[in-house]
């Protein structure tokens, strides 16, 4: 069964530029949820969709978007990149349905804004 | 607001001895979940064990296993017969219930575990 998969796996940016993220949830994982992880303020919450809606966003500037797709594969767009932004993002997919279901993660994708 | 807090960012163990890893959280509410996940250099986030707040058994998974004080709002982690495959950051993670439109995680700053040989 395959795992979570995050691409690009490495990404150097250039300030001002925006960049995407995709992630490819577990067969059958409606939910997915990103995550920014840096060092200082560890790992942080950005949004969750399900269905095609996002359902929770973190306390991120509109700069952080996702969206959802039919196939529930996800994307996460950065507008306007920020030398801050540099930080390893994280994708989490799961079951719903009301079960205590743990998140699966991907190996993230390692962006650096320079 | 949940809080969850990992005061050791550090901690070693010897190969094959026991370890714990301690976790205390702050929340309002009285159905939660708690996670421990483990993140190796690979970077990719592995669940090592779950706990549903509800249930007064302790989880227990092969080696690791948790003491979960509700009233103190504690949740550690005990591995047993430490393995070199153990070293890695771990990080303690609260979940509000699924019913509750707050279904994210909230992490710990973690704890760097290494493992003497």
């Amino acid at each position: 069964k395959a795992g979570v998969t995050q691409t690009p796996r490495y990404l150097i940016k250039t300030r001002g530029q925006q960049v995407t993220l995709s992630c490819s949830p577990i067969s059958g994982h409606r939910s997915v949820s990103w995550y920014q992880q840096t060092p200082g303020q560890g790992l942080q919450f950005l949004f969750e969709y399900f269905s095609e809606t996002q359902r929770n966003k973190g306390n991120f500037p509109g700069r952080f978007s996702g969206r959802q797709f039919s196939n529930s594969r996800s994307e996460m767009n950065v507008s306007t990149l920020e030398l801050g932004d540099s930080a390893l993002y994280l994708c989490a997919s799961r079951r719903t349905g009301g079960e205590n279901y743990g998140y699966t993660f991907g190996s993230g994708t390692r962006l650096t804004v320079v | 607001a949940q809080t969850v807090t990992q005061s050791q960012p550090e901690m070693s163990v010897q190969e094959a001895e026991t370890v714990t890893l301690s976790c205390t959280y702050d929340t309002s509410e009285s159905d939660y979940y708690l996670f421990w996940y483990k993140q190796p250099p690979s970077r990719q986030m592995i669940l090592v064990i779950r706990q549903e707040a509800y249930k007064q058994q302790n989880a227990t998974e092969n080696r690791f296993s948790v003491n979960f004080q509700k009233a103190a709002k504690s949740f550690s982690l005990k591995i047993s017969d430490s393995q070199l495959g153990d070293a890695a950051m771990y990080f303690c993670a609260y979940r509000s219930p699924p019913t509750g439109a707050n279904s994210k995680l909230t992490f710990g700053k973690g704890i760097t575990l290494s493992v003497r040989p």
